[in-house]
């Protein structure tokens, strides 16, 4: 079992679909992170919860939403997306989100979105 | 702005064939430099973390080395295995929100 779980592992929507991705964390860390990553393109955070508090990258647009009911899950909410949003959504999740030795963020293998 | 720019994008080898990838940075206060991997379709696999100047790390045929502006992944007699998307992100003791990521070295070690 890997440290990080995502699901599902594939998703195609419409634009004015609702869906979710869940992750869930067995390495019992207290940071957990979205990412997006586009071709060409670097991974980008997209929102960083800590015990459950978010910590919001103001560039994400509102249909994104993201969720974190507990330390060890993080959901993010699909709403109208675009068809630019298409792209692999990483949940990652670290023992805490400070920036000491030894803070590695560990990624689970990813949600491939595809928006039609 | 924090900046990781890796290069080349892309490195095509034959097995056997050693040779060295290039992370600059641009990082403010880095606290850590991190090296990882990405199969196709997966998500990426960690593999080192360098923390200071003259740091290096190993594991199997990678090194990992670490200077004041740039990190290099070094690959001794690689094997078609390690074909993957090498990727180099760093992490500043300021925001401490995440990792900066650069858009990674495409690797293809030909039998």
């Amino acid at each position: 079992e890997t440290g990080v779980t995502q699901t599902p592992r594939h998703l195609v929507m419409g634009m004015t679909n609702k869906k979710s991705l869940k992750c869930e964390q067995h390495l019992g860390h207290n940071a957990m992170y979205w990412y997006k990553q586009s071709a060409k393109k670097p991974l980008e955070l997209m929102f960083v919860y800590s015990l459950e508090e978010r910590v919001e990258n103001n560039s994400v647009p509102s249909r994104f939403s993201p969720e974190c009911p507990n330390s060890s899950h993080l959901f993010l909410h699909l709403h109208t997306l675009q068809p630019e949003d298409s792209a692999l959504y990483l949940c990652a999740s670290s023992q805490s989100r400070s920036a000491y030795s030894g803070n590695t963020i560990y990624f689970g293998e990813g949600s491939w979105l595809t928006v039609v | 702005e924090d900046q990781v720019t890796q290069s080349p994008e892309a490195l095509r080898l034959q097995e056997g064939e050693s040779s060295s990838l290039n992370c600059s940075y641009t990082v403010s206060g880095l606290r850590g430099l991190f090296w990882y991997r990405q199969d196709p379709g997966k998500g990426p696999e960690f593999l080192f973390t360098l923390y200071s100047a003259g740091e290096e790390k190993e594991k199997e045929r990678l090194k990992a080395t670490l200077t004041k502006k740039e990190s290099f992944l070094h690959i001794t007699a690689p094997k078609p295995e390690d074909s993957a998307t090498y990727l180099c992100a760093g992490i500043s003791g300021g925001g401490a929100d995440g990792l900066t990521f650069g858009k990674g070295t495409h690797l293809i070690i030909q039998p």
